[in-house]
This record gives structure tokens, C-alpha cells and sequence, in this order.
């Protein structure tokens, strides 16, 4: 298996530009999680999924931040409108029950 | 709430020892250790769950005292490779199933 993929690896926008991040975990895996990390805050969990069903948002930032799950191997997390405090490296992990937890290789985002 | 590290940074010369403890206000279910490497992905190094149980993985090894709601990393014989920031990820016993919370690191250098 290729791993949990991440795309994009990097991405530059302006501030109040919508931002798409996306996420294919490992096949089989049933639980999704998006953790964002910066200097400051370290790894923080934004939200999680169990068997595609979202089962904790209560760390995401807010309004403008989503994420969904329409199917078992796909998972997007979208800010719209972007700004620069959001600029951080954003991961998505996998996991299959309460195993280990699988981390993707993260998307870099800057807001300028 | 995540979970507190200490210490913050530790350096050590190859071949010496250290302890990474954590530890969390609420009780836990499981204990988690990621490695991350400047740059990449955080890597599994061991869970451990509700039983006071201690793991090894090489010379890196783990312990879980449920009662105090601690987890200790031992770092035995360092080497070179076990450089980078060590996270402990806690689920808690009242947490939403799988939530999987991270401290805010422990960067460890190990130096020739």
C-alpha cells in the first residue's frame, strides 16, 4: 500500500482564496483524522471520522474551516476565505480501529 | 485537552539515556508515542493501553501508569537516529471514541 497521500505537498494562495486540501487514506483503514501543526500550537486535532462519519469537530477552528468524507477513501478539508494565520502544515492520518495512526506526508500551506 | 511533555528539549551525546514523560489531566485509555523527523511525517513508535503496561521497540520502551495518568518513553543507549520530536497522543476514557490528542513535543538531539 502506498501510504495515507496527501495532495497538494505545497500550496500558496492569497489571503481570502478558498483552499482545498486533500486526503486518500490506506484501504481498510475506518478511522480519518486531520490534525493541523504549527510552531506555536503544536499538533492539533482539527477533526476525525469513523467509518466516514465525522465524530469530533469540536477542534476546528471555525466557520471557515469544513471537511468531509463522502466515501471510504477520500477525504477533503476546505477553508474558505483563507487567512495568514491559517498558513501551517496541515496532515491527514489513517487509522483501523485503535491502532496506530497512520500520518500522509502533509500539505504545507501558506496564506499570503 | 492535550497532554503535557516534558522537558521541552533534551541533548544528548550518543550512547546516553533519556526520559520523555507525559501526562494528562483526565484519565486515559491509551497512550500513544509518534517520532517525527524535521521535515516528514510523524512514524508510530508504540501504543500502550489501559493496564500500566510497558512496551520496547529496540532500545526505546514505554510505560503507562493508568493511576496517575502518566506515560514515561525511555530513551536507552541513544542513537544518532533518535534524533528529532517525540509526541505522546492520548485518548481519554470520556473522550469521543478514537480521539487521539497530541502534546506539544519533545525535541530530542542526539549528538556523536
Amino acid at each position: 500500500d502506498a501510504g495515507v497521500i496527501q495532495s497538494p505537498r505545497h500550496e500558496v494562495t492569497e489571503m481570502g482564496q478558498e483552499v482545498t486540501l486533500r486526503c486518500k487514506p490506506i484501504s481498510g483503514h475506518n478511522s480519518l483524522f486531520w490534525y493541523r501543526q504549527t510552531m506555536m500550537r503544536g499538533l492539533e486535532l482539527l477533526i476525525y471520522f469513523n467509518n466516514n462519519v465525522p465524530i469530533d469537530d469540536s477542534g476546528m477552528p471555525e466557520d471557515r474551516f469544513s471537511a468531509k468524507m463522502p466515501n471510504a477513501s477520500f477525504s477533503t478539508l476546505k477553508i474558505q476565505p483563507s487567512e495568514p494565520r491559517d498558513s501551517a502544515v496541515y496532515f491527514c492520518a489513517s487509522s483501523l480501529g485503535e491502532g496506530e495512526a497512520f500520518f500522509g506526508q502533509g500539505t504545507r500551506l501558506t496564506v499570503v | 485537552q492535550q497532554p503535557v511533555q516534558s522537558p521541552q528539549a533534551v541533548i544528548l551525546r550518543e550512547g546516553e539515556d533519556a526520559v520523555i514523560n507525559c501526562s494528562s489531566s483526565k484519565a486515559l485509555y491509551s497512550v500513544h508515542w509518534y517520532r517525527q523527523k524535521h521535515g516528514e511525517a510523524p512514524v508510530f513508535l508504540m501504543i500502550l493501553l489501559k493496564g500500566g503496561e510497558q512496551k520496547g521497540h529496540d532500545k526505546i520502551s514505554a510505560s503507562f501508569n493508568e493511576k496517575k495518568q502518566q506515560s514515561s518513553l525511555y530513551l536507552t543507549a541513544s542513537q544518532l537516529s533518535y534524533s528529532g520530536t517525540y509526541f505522546c497522543g492520548t485518548e481519554g476514557t470520556t473522550d469521543s471514541w478514537g480521539k487521539l490528542q497530541f502534546g506539544a513535543g519533545t525535541q530530542v538531539v542526539v549528538t556523536p
